[in-house]
């Protein structure tokens, strides 16, 4: 039990459609990241988000889109969605400092099915 | 870019025996290698972590090594327990914001 929490767990969406997944962060923590998982895949960078802003994005287009508000909780949109879309869309929640690579976890995940 | 390899896809070993499990990385400026342990249908589960400033860390049945002239690290499992089964993933931090993952070692523990 991490206590970061996601959701909704599963979800499926039409293409063209936009998609909000929702994560709370673990206690304590300042700095939510979010993933995409692919089938067979590792977890993909997408964005960072801590004191709520941007801090640091990989390679996805700019329709992946994140919010983080006052309570460290954070929200990424997706806006049309594409069939290449469909993963498992984790959070993970952090301290950031000096030991942060001590205290990433990760949520469960947002199933999101793309047709 | 895959930064960070598990060249290793799947490993079968006995229950009570030792679980190796290697992973690569080619950016020496990573800060931190975590190991995280995954179940189908559910969110990775941290196990263990080092800095790379250290070569060795060691939690319960849990031991990470970090060679960094080769850039390689291992998670070593003594004794492998059949909940152990799982997809195991390595994971690399950089600049203290992004993990940089490798494609996973199915481990499979039998009885």
């Amino acid at each position: 039990e991490t206590g970061v929490t996601q959701s909704p767990t599963h979800l499926i969406k039409t293409r063209g459609q936009q998609v909000t997944l929702r994560c709370s962060s673990q206690s304590g923590h300042n700095t939510v990241s979010w993933y995409q998982q692919a089938l067979g895949q590792g977890p993909q960078f997408i964005f960072q988000y801590y004191r709520e802003e941007e801090n640091g994005r990989g390679n996805f287009p700019p329709r992946f889109s994140g919010l983080q508000f006052p309570n460290y909780s954070s929200e990424l949109n997706v806006n049309a969605l594409e069939l290449d879309d469909s993963a498992l869309y984790l959070c993970a929640s952090s301290l950031k400092g000096p030991s942060s690579g001590n205290t990433i976890y990760f949520g469960e995940g947002s199933w999101l099915t793309v047709v | 870019d895959q930064q960070v390899k598990q060249n290793s896809p799947s490993l079968s070993v006995q229950e009570g025996r030792i679980s190796i499990l290697n992973c690569d990385y080619t950016n020496s400026m990573f800060d931190y290698f975590l190991w995280y342990k995954k179940y189908p249908a559910e969110g990775p589960t941290f196990l263990i972590s080092i800095s790379s400033i250290k070569d060795k860390n060691e939690d319960g049945r849990f031991t990470v090594f970090l060679n960094k002239s080769a850039k390689h690290l291992s998670l070593h499992i003594v004794p492998s327990q059949p909940g152990d089964s799982a997809v195991y993933f390595c994971a690399a931090l950089l600049n203290d914001y992004k993990l940089s993952f490798g494609a996973g070692t199915t481990v499979t523990v039998r009885a």
